[in-house]
């Protein structure tokens, strides 16, 4: 099967700084990627996506940056809050149109 | 606009008995998917459905799991009969088109086999 992972299971940052949470896939075929936001007992909710032909893409306090070389990609959260506290994940588009979801970030926001 | 609906949102079953989630995805999105999620681990997909047709059921284990999207609308996942390594939260998601629009995901059920 695929392999998307992250390279960190936890982080906690301090409210206000920013947050840097990584993922590393396996596929160089995968041309479509999601950051996705899941707080306790709830969906995964979309943050940002961005697909293969772009490196960076930006939204509102997010920024996500792929780098197709070394087959990274990072989610980028400006002036975390609390309400950011909860596990992101990275997914990927891969052969086939189907998505692997990566392990998970729990990100802890301390105020 | 009404988000993806899925019940029951708990179930505690023992092994072997057979279960059922249903899930209602967000009115006009043709693509529906359903997703196993293991504590600790990110969503797998277990089958997707364009309409009422099926497009990718590779990662679904057939012998005990079943879905079905009879109307291209709602849709139902089966599990019988149930193991220990079955407990989960099943994830269902909609999108309105190709795969690479956004996925909506829905609050999952949350399958406990004792």
């Amino acid at each position: 099967g695929e392999s998307v992972g992250l390279h960190l299971p936890t982080l906690s940052v301090q409210e206000g700084d920013n947050s840097i949470i990584n993922c590393a896939y396996s596929n160089s075929a995968s041309d479509y990627f999601i950051w996705y936001k899941q707080e306790s007992g709830k969906g995964p909710q979309f943050i940002i996506d961005i697909r293969s032909n772009m490196d960076k893409r930006q939204g509102q306090r997010v920024t996500v940056l792929l780098n197709k070389t070394v087959k990274h990609l990072s989610l980028q959260i400006a002036a975390t809050q609390p309400g950011d506290s909860a596990v992101y994940f990275c997914a990927e588009k891969a052969a086939g149109n189907q998505f692997y979801f990566g392990t998970g970030t729990s990100l802890t926001v301390i105020p | 606009e009404a988000g993806v609906a899925q019940s029951p949102r708990y179930k505690i079953i023992e092994k072997r008995q057979s279960v059922a989630f249903w899930c209602n995805p967000i009115s006009g999105h043709a693509t529906l998917y359903w997703y196993q999620q293991i504590l600790g681990q990110g969503p797998k997909l277990l089958i997707q459905f364009q309409n009422n047709g099926v497009v990718d059921d590779s990662q679904l284990p057939k012998d005990r799991f079943s879905a079905e999207r009879l109307k291209g609308v709602d849709s139902t996942l089966k599990i019988q009969p149930a193991k220990l390594e079955d407990s989960a939260v099943y994830l269902c998601a909609s999108s309105s088109g190709p795969t690479t629009d956004t996925q909506y995901f829905g609050p999952g059920t949350r399958l406990t086999v004792l």
